[in-house]
């Protein structure tokens, strides 16, 4: 079965350096998620979108932003990349009214981002 | 204070023993309680999932809820070596699409 597919898998990026990770969900899910694990932290919520609206925001910076597309693949754009930046970013998808009870949540094996 | 508490370990244990991993949160309106399991280098993978308080079984794994003490737990009977990964608790007062508020995750190794 197909699952949510993230790139690039590494990235590793100078600081100031701005960066675009992607997100593409599973096949008929709207929503996107993404999430932030720093090294042996747990994954903080970001943003997350439905039919192409911003539906929730979390923690994200300022000089982060996002959006998703017509056909539901999201992107995730920081700019004035710092050291504390370097984490692992997850994307989640799901299908509407799924939710996490419905098994609907799944996450993609992330982007490894490293700023140096 | 973080909303969800979950001690880190890491937790080394024989193959065949019980393992019990816990979650105390903050939060009173979390309804939807979730265990998944993260390997490394990949992405969280959905265990276990309970609605408010009780346990719910599924083959060796047991995960219990009970919302008067703000505490959940998973249980992993006869443990083997391919549990070793990261357990993170997770959890949200929606069953909609809603972000989940995540725990700190605890490191298993299970040893042969």
């Amino acid at each position: 079965a197909a699952g949510v597919i993230q790139s690039p898998r590494h990235l590793i990026k100078e600081k100031r350096e701005t960066a675009t990770l992607k997100c593409y969900p599973i096949p008929r899910h709207d929503t996107v998620y993404w999430y932030q694990q720093g090294p042996g932290q747990d994954p903080q919520f970001l943003i997350s979108f439905y039919e192409k609206m911003q539906s929730d925001k979390g923690s994200i910076p300022d000089r982060f932003s996002a959006q998703q597309f017509s056909d539901y693949h999201s992107e995730l754009n920081m700019s004035s990349l710092e050291l504390g930046d370097s984490a692992l970013y997850f994307c989640a998808s799901s299908a509407s009214g799924a939710g996490p009870l419905n098994y609907g949540y799944t996450f993609g094996s992330g982007t490894r981002l490293t700023v140096v | 204070q973080k909303e969800v508490e979950q001690d880190p370990g890491p937790l080394s244990v024989p193959e065949g023993a019980i393992v019990s991993l816990n979650c105390t949160y903050s939060n009173s309106a979390f309804q939807y309680f979730m265990w998944y399991r993260q390997y490394s280098r990949k992405g969280p993978e959905l265990l276990m999932y309970t609605y408010s308080s009780g346990n719910k079984e599924d083959g060796r794994f047991t995960a219990q809820v009970d919302k008067s003490s703000k505490y959940i737990s998973l249980f992993i009977r006869d443990s083997q070596p391919s549990d070793s990964a990261t357990y993170l608790c997770a959890m949200t007062s929606n069953s909609g699409n809603t972000p989940l508020v995540f725990g700190k995750g605890t490191r298993l190794s299970v040893i042969a």
